[in-house]
């Protein structure tokens, strides 16, 4: 099935460390790398990780992800005010022969 | 520094076509592939396709092939969009990103992406 599945909202307070789930098949997490994207509000996409856990520079280390089998998750500890976004998982889809990318996940910050 | 910027909104009338375009600059255009990547508003990202300045190569998502087109010239490193037969589900905020390979689209990240172009299709 080519679909990555994210719950749509998560929360937490500042300090609190949040986990977002992205739930495939073996046509894409089970075979492929996944990449994470933070969007601001009104603004450009921006690359928080690439396959599955490597932070690119300038990326802090309060963001962290993690590959099982089918499925990834993006944790965000330290939660932050600056953090409310919305993020989503992406990966190759072997069945689609293309990208995918999760639904998305809100991030608010109590 | 690496950036990439569009050109400016665009609307249309249903039917019609529009082509956007993505300037590239801080990094040798050949070394990297261009994606592309479109928003619906208040919806996710759906990609669209993948394209290599090296060999022309491109890579559609399966329901846009017939209608789209990814060029780029590489005098300008300057990528190209173009979408025809324009619907009202075609308005959306259409990013370019900097794919880490111009060999495969497999398996690749988009960083960094450009400002996005917003396209109204509406008659």
């Amino acid at each position: 099935q080519s679909v990555l599945t994210q719950p749509p909202s998560a929360s937490g307070t500042p300090g609190q460390r949040v986990t977002i789930s992205c739930s495939g098949s073996s046509s894409n997490i089970g075979t492929n790398t996944v990449q994470w994207y933070q969007q601001l509000p009104g603004t450009a996409p921006k690359l928080l990780i690439y396959r599955n856990d490597q932070r690119p520079s300038g990326v802090p280390d309060r963001f962290s992800g993690s590959k099982s089998v089918t499925s990834a998750s993006l944790a965000i500890s330290g939660l932050r005010s600056e953090d409310e976004a919305d993020y989503y998982c992406e990966a190759w889809d072997d069945s689609l022969n293309g990208r995918l990318f999760g639904g998305g996940t809100k991030v608010t910050v109590l | 520094q690496v950036q990439l910027v569009q050109s400016g909104a665009e609307v249309k009338k249903p039917g019609a076509s529009v082509k956007v375009s993505c300037k590239a600059s801080g990094y040798t255009f050949t070394n990297y592939g261009v994606t592309w990547v479109r928003q619906a508003p208040g919806q996710g990202l759906e990609w669209m396709g993948w394209i290599s300045p090296y060999s022309g190569h491109t890579r559609y998502a399966r329901h846009l092939q017939g209608r789209v087109t990814m060029t780029t010239d590489t005098s300008t490193t300057t990528a190209y969009l173009e979408l025809k037969s324009l619907k009202s589900d075609d308005t959306a905020v259409y990013y370019c990103a900097r794919d880490e390979s111009e060999v495969t689209p497999r398996g690749n990240w988009f960083d960094p992406w450009g400002q996005g172009t917003l396209v109204t299709v509406s008659s």
